[in-house]
């Protein structure tokens, strides 16, 4: 199946710090997608991109739909404690509604 | 809105007992729905889609007579793991697609099953 690169694992910051994880992928999604999990939930949307090249954003949260269509990037601004989660990145393949999801990234904030 | 919910939360049965999990989305009309598992700090693996009237597409690896689905409505799908064994213990969870919008998965928030 197609490969999502998530990285980083895993990041331990402080409040008030900006964060950056990215998604690569050998194949071409013509849709990229950012969930965070909190535990013992299910995946909430946080931003959909759908253009090769789209910056979007969404409060705090800035994510980029790569131009080769492989790869995007989530930035948070400015963390607070409430930001903790895993966040994961997802590809919408080209079958219809095939999401492809990364590892996800643990994000830890500090107060 | 778009709201999907799962039933039950948690569940612990024996080995070799069946268990059904309930997804139903609330405030739309799911044609399409799906069923995740996700091991402890994984990602989510695609279980299987499953089309409302219809059989559900299983992917590759994923026993179909071992977990059943069933897609009765444009409101609720369900997941029954037969036969559970302690390997089966995972977190399950279903997402819900709107005709035209497959591209915004909405995802219930998942149940814990453990298999003793």
């Amino acid at each position: 199946g197609q490969q999502l690169n998530q990285s980083p694992q895993s990041m331990f910051i402080q409040e008030g710090e900006d964060v950056s994880m990215n998604c690569t992928s050998s194949s071409i999604f013509n849709t990229w997608l950012w969930y965070k999990q909190d535990p013992g939930e299910g995946p909430v949307l946080l931003i959909a991109l759908y253009k090769a090249g789209e910056l979007t954003s969404n409060g705090r949260l800035t994510a980029q739909f790569g131009i080769t269509r492989k790869d995007s990037f989530l930035n948070i601004s400015a963390s607070i404690p409430s930001d903790v989660g895993i966040y994961f990145c997802a590809g919408l393949g080209s079958t219809l509604g095939r999401l492809y999801f990364g590892r996800g990234t643990q994000l830890t904030v500090w107060p | 809105g778009a709201v999907v919910s799962q039933h039950p939360s948690w569940v612990i049965c024996k080995s070799g007992t069946s268990v059904k999990i309930e997804c139903r989305s609330l405030d739309f009309q799911a044609t399409t729905m799906f069923w995740y598992r996700q091991f402890p700090k994984q990602s989510l693996m695609l279980m299987a889609t499953s089309n409302e009237g219809s059989k559900a597409t299983y992917e590759q690896g994923v026993e179909k007579d071992k977990f059943l689905i069933n897609h009765a409505s444009l409101t609720l799908s369900t997941l029954t793991v037969t036969s559970a064994h302690p390997e089966d213990s995972s977190f399950y969870i279903c997402s819900a697609s709107t005709s035209g919008r497959a591209y915004e998965q909405y995802f219930g928030p998942g149940t814990r099953l453990t298999v003793t």
